[in-house]
């Protein structure tokens, strides 16, 4: 069975353009949650979405959005990219949003901005 | 303030020299506390979930356990494929939001 998949896998961009990160679940499952890593540090929580809703949304400025898909898919755009958003991006499903299931992670994209 | 802290930050192990790594929290109503191995460009596997102190798990080398103020991570006999970063995570109240220590990394050396 197919995990959760990233795309793309590694990003490029300049200060002040925005980006879009696009994640697919697993098959099955309803919820996705986002999370941003940077280098030495644990991930931090963005958002999380269930059934085409926020469900959650941490600490993070107006500049990142998200939104999910009938099919569950998602993406997240992020405008106004500062050098302080250079990070791993990773997707996280799991089967719904109340359960307390384990969530299983993408291998993330890494965006990096110059 | 730290909800999750990981102790030490970083461990190098003999092969088959046992440890533990630590994991303490000060976050109230937990629901759930989640291990996770990380390796080099990848994303956090899941390893174990425990939901209440006194509970354990194992897989192969590896034991998690729980406490009401902390949990560990066993490691028994490892292997040099065992080195990676070892995540530590919370889940509390009604959300699924996952609070993450910022890791252990462990270097098994043969």
């Amino acid at each position: 069975d197919a995990g959760v998949t990233q795309s793309p896998t590694h990003l490029i961009k300049t200060r002040g353009q925005h980006v879009t990160l696009r994640c697919s679940p697993i098959s099955g499952h309803k919820s996705v949650s986002w999370y941003q890593q940077v280098l030495g540090q644990g991930p931090q929580f963005i958002f999380q979405y269930y059934e085409k809703e926020e469900r959650g949304r941490g600490n993070f400025p107006d500049r990142f959005s998200a939104r999910q898909f009938p099919n569950y898919s998602s993406e997240l755009n992020v405008n106004a990219l500062l050098l302080g958003d250079s990070a791993l991006y990773l997707c996280a499903s799991s089967p719904d949003s109340r359960s307390n299931q384990p969530q299983h992670f993408g291998d993330g994209t890494r965006l990096s901005i110059l | 303030e730290d909800q999750v802290t990981q102790s030490p930050e970083a461990l190098r192990l003999q092969e088959g020299e046992s440890s533990s790594l630590n994991c303490s929290y000060t976050v109230s109503g937990l629901r759930g506390l989640f291990w996770y191995r990380q390796d080099p460009g990848k994303g956090p596997e899941f390893l174990f979930t425990l939901y209440s102190a006194g509970e354990e798990k194992e897989k192969e080398r590896l034991k998690a356990t729980l406490t009401k103020k902390e949990s560990f991570l066993h490691i028994t006999a490892p292997k040099p494929e065992d080195s990676a970063t070892y995540l530590c995570a919370v889940t509390q109240g009604g959300s699924e939001k996952l609070v993450f220590g910022k890791g252990t990394k462990l270097t098994v050396n043969p």
